[in-house]
């Protein structure tokens, strides 16, 4: 099977644009989660979908919204970009949701200028 | 909210020591992985533990969760030059925070010759 695929891998954008980043889970996967990662911070929490619904959300503001589609892939929105949201995104596909294990993806890397 | 405190944040040995990692959460939970990301590379899901007191080992890795599931440990043995990267806990929460993957900081691990 293959795995979780991330696109684009990397990204450039200027302060106060927007960004759509796209998580194809492993086929028959219906969970995708999105992780930002920062040598500060860690593995942050940002929202996960099953089955085309929100399931949880971290705590982070609105500009970062998400959707998953009948396929049950996922794409994340950052809108009004900020320089604090430079950061590896990860994406990670489970085949259900609440307890199985998580396999990510290689992760889409955003720098903000 | 839900907290998963994980220490230390980083740990240097020679090959052939042991090394620890110890993990603690703030609120009771459903059940703890173990991922470990190599340098440059994605969190890959190691082990699940999901009852109270529950020790699972692989190989040189032990993983343990406490009786009131509220912490975990991994602990290796003889560590080599391939364990070397960063070791996370993730802990799932139960009630309203069912579901949700919380991350420690992270572990790196860095293994001398």
């Amino acid at each position: 099977k293959a795995g979780v695929t991330q696109t684009p891998r990397y990204l450039i954008k200027t302060r106060g644009q927007q960004v759509t980043l796209s998580c194809s889970p492993i086929s028959g996967h219906r969970s995708v989660s999105w992780y930002q990662q920062t040598p500060g911070q860690g593995l942050q929490f940002l929202f996960e979908y099953f089955s085309e619904t929100q399931r949880n959300k971290g705590n982070f503001p609105g500009r970062f919204s998400g959707r998953q589609f009948s396929n049950s892939r996922s794409e994340m929105n950052v809108s009004t970009l900020e320089l604090g949201d430079s950061a590896l995104y990860l994406c990670a596909s489970s085949p259900g949701f609440g307890g199985d294990e998580q396999f990510f993806g290689p992760g889409t890397r955003l720098t903000v200028l | 909210g839900q907290q998963v405190m994980q220490i230390p944040q980083y740990q240097h040995v020679q090959e052939g020591e042991d090394f620890t990692t110890y993990c603690n959460s703030s609120t009771t939970l459903s059940n703890i992985q173990w991922y470990k990301q190599r340098p440059g590379g994605h969190p890959v899901f190691l082990i699940q533990l999901v009852k109270s007191g529950e020790v699972k080992k692989q190989k040189r890795l032990t993983f343990q969760f406490g009786e009131a599931k509220k912490n975990s440990s991994l602990h290796i043995t003889a560590t080599q030059t391939t364990d070397v990267g960063t070791y996370f806990c993730a802990g799932r929460g139960v009630g309203t925070s069912y579901g949700k993957l919380t991350f420690g900081q992270g572990t790196i691990l860095t293994v001398h010759p």
